[in-house]
């Protein structure tokens, strides 16, 4: 099937760095993203993966390997406003079965504490 | 505001009723798509548009659900006869061409339904 799998929650203090993984179960994708979403909010666009590799955005980094079948992201210098869920997501290829849909992962609740 | 747009931002209903929820998207966009979402959950596919073909519509999806884009533009997503199991926030969003490139959508800030 096709699947992305994140932990449910994670907790960190201010300043610290965390790392939100994403593993999948699919092939023929362009690339994986990243999206906040704080609560009652929209979610916005992070970050994005088409090659293997390291993305850097300011304080927040994102990753994919794809012979591995994974991908995270990375929040450092943790900020109290960076609280939110976090979910990843893949555009899968054109194919018989898809026109190119995005499919999100469950999210990941971050919890950024004093 | 050039952002996507959505109303009604919530609407309560009883089980039964009809629904119609409206999404403009941004401008230059030709890409729309559909997503519910339910507290502590990820963004469920619905359908997705591309100008005005309606070119993929989850398979999980009722035959009470419709959604139309007539002219390439705005978007309608109707839901007939309501149940309490439709209560969720629908989620708009648009790309342009470049999304598969980019891996960006926009999404507005949605339509909360509550079916009673």
């Amino acid at each position: 099937g096709q699947s992305l799998e994140q932990p449910s929650e994670v907790t960190a203090v201010e300043g610290a760095i965390v790392q939100i993984n994403c593993t999948y179960q699919t092939s023929g994708f362009y690339g994986l993203s990243w999206y906040q979403q704080h609560d009652g909010g929209a979610p916005t666009f992070l970050s994005y993966n088409a090659l293997d590799g390291l993305e850097e955005t300011g304080r927040f980094s994102s990753f994919l390997s794809r012979s591995d079948s994974y991908g995270y992201l990375l929040l450092q210098e943790l900020q109290m406003k960076d609280s939110a869920s976090y979910f990843c997501a893949v555009r899968f290829y054109m194919t018989t079965d898809s026109w190119g849909k995005f499919q999100f992962g469950a999210g990941t609740q971050v919890v950024v504490t004093p | 505001d050039t952002g996507v747009s959505q109303n009604p931002r919530h609407k309560i209903t009883k089980r039964g009723q009809n629904v119609t929820f409206r999404c403009d998207p941004i401008s230059e966009h030709n890409r729309l798509y559909w997503y519910r979402q339910t507290l502590g959950q990820g963004p469920e596919f619905l359908t997705y548009f591309q100008n005005e073909a309606q070119l993929e519509k989850s398979r999980l999806l009722s035959d009470r659900f419709s959604a139309e884009r007539p002219k390439g533009s705005f978007s309608t997503l109707e839901i007939q006869r309501t149940e309490q199991g439709d209560s969720a926030m629908y989620l708009c969003a648009s790309s342009s061409p470049l999304a598969g490139h980019t891996g960006e959508l926009f999404f507005g800030e949605g339509s909360r339904l509550t079916v009673l």
